[in-house]
């Protein structure tokens, strides 16, 4: 069965700081892999999505998430952040092999403290 | 394309009464998901169709949870009768292809609240 591990339930970064939000998964076949974010009342908007294309992936608002199969992981990255970034953000995992069923994980808070 | 529609936006209504949720999928796709977000549970996957037919509706939390997709482009979810642990945001997902892998696509949400 799939599952998806987002480490630290709330992200605290100073603006224009690094922005790191973790991902590892567990998959016994290359899964797809995806970002969502989810700005205050408002519903999950696809950050980007990881499709076996390329390792590193860009996405919008200047975030990437590098595919790393050693460590089963999908971590979420921007070099600076920016006070509109506050949202939660939510990795989630497909596998082909159950039909693309997607499976969540349970979210990251991000603060920007400015 | 406008998306995934949902209505109503906001919902406020009384216990023991019956909310109906709506959702519009985006046209083409053939996968529909019903989603319930609370900040104690997180984001939990309530039924999901294919093809206009109920695969694993194993979330829906009771009997008093109802979901019907009775055309490709039209999907309800129904509560009868209605308790404030209800109480939720209800999310409406379809999911199609995009550069050949199968994406859920999110709706705004039913913001629904029960006294």
């Amino acid at each position: 069965a799939q599952s998806v591990t987002q480490l630290g339930s709330h992200v605290s970064v100073s603006e224009g700081a690094l922005v790191l939000l973790r991902c590892n998964y567990s998959s016994s076949v290359p899964p797809y892999l995806f970002w969502y974010v989810q700005y205050p009342n408002q519903g999950l908007q696809l950050l980007l999505k990881y499709t076996s294309a390329a390792t590193l992936v860009k996405g919008i608002n200047g975030f990437e998430a590098e595919f790393k199969k050693s460590e089963t992981s999908f971590h979420l990255t921007k070099p600076s952040a920016h006070m509109s970034d506050a949202a939660e953000y939510f990795c989630a995992v497909s596998d082909p092999s159950t039909g693309n069923q997607f499976y969540f994980g349970t979210g990251t808070s991000l603060t920007v403290i400015p | 394309d406008a998306g995934v529609i949902q209505s109503p936006r906001h919902e406020v209504t009384e216990m023991g009464q019956e909310v109906t949720l709506r959702c519009k999928p985006i046209s083409g796709h053939n996968s529909l998901f019903w989603y319930r977000q609370t900040m104690m549970r997180g984001l939990e996957l309530l039924i999901y169709f294919n093809n206009n037919v109920p695969i694993d509706d194993s979330g829906m939390p009771e009997d008093r949870f109802s979901a019907k997709m009775p055309n490709a482009s039209f999907s309800t979810l129904k509560i009868q009768p209605s308790e404030p642990r209800d109480s939720a945001v209800y999310f409406c997902a379809s999911r199609g292809t995009s550069s050949g892998v199968e994406t859920q696509y999110f709706g705004p949400g039913t913001r629904l609240l029960v006294l």
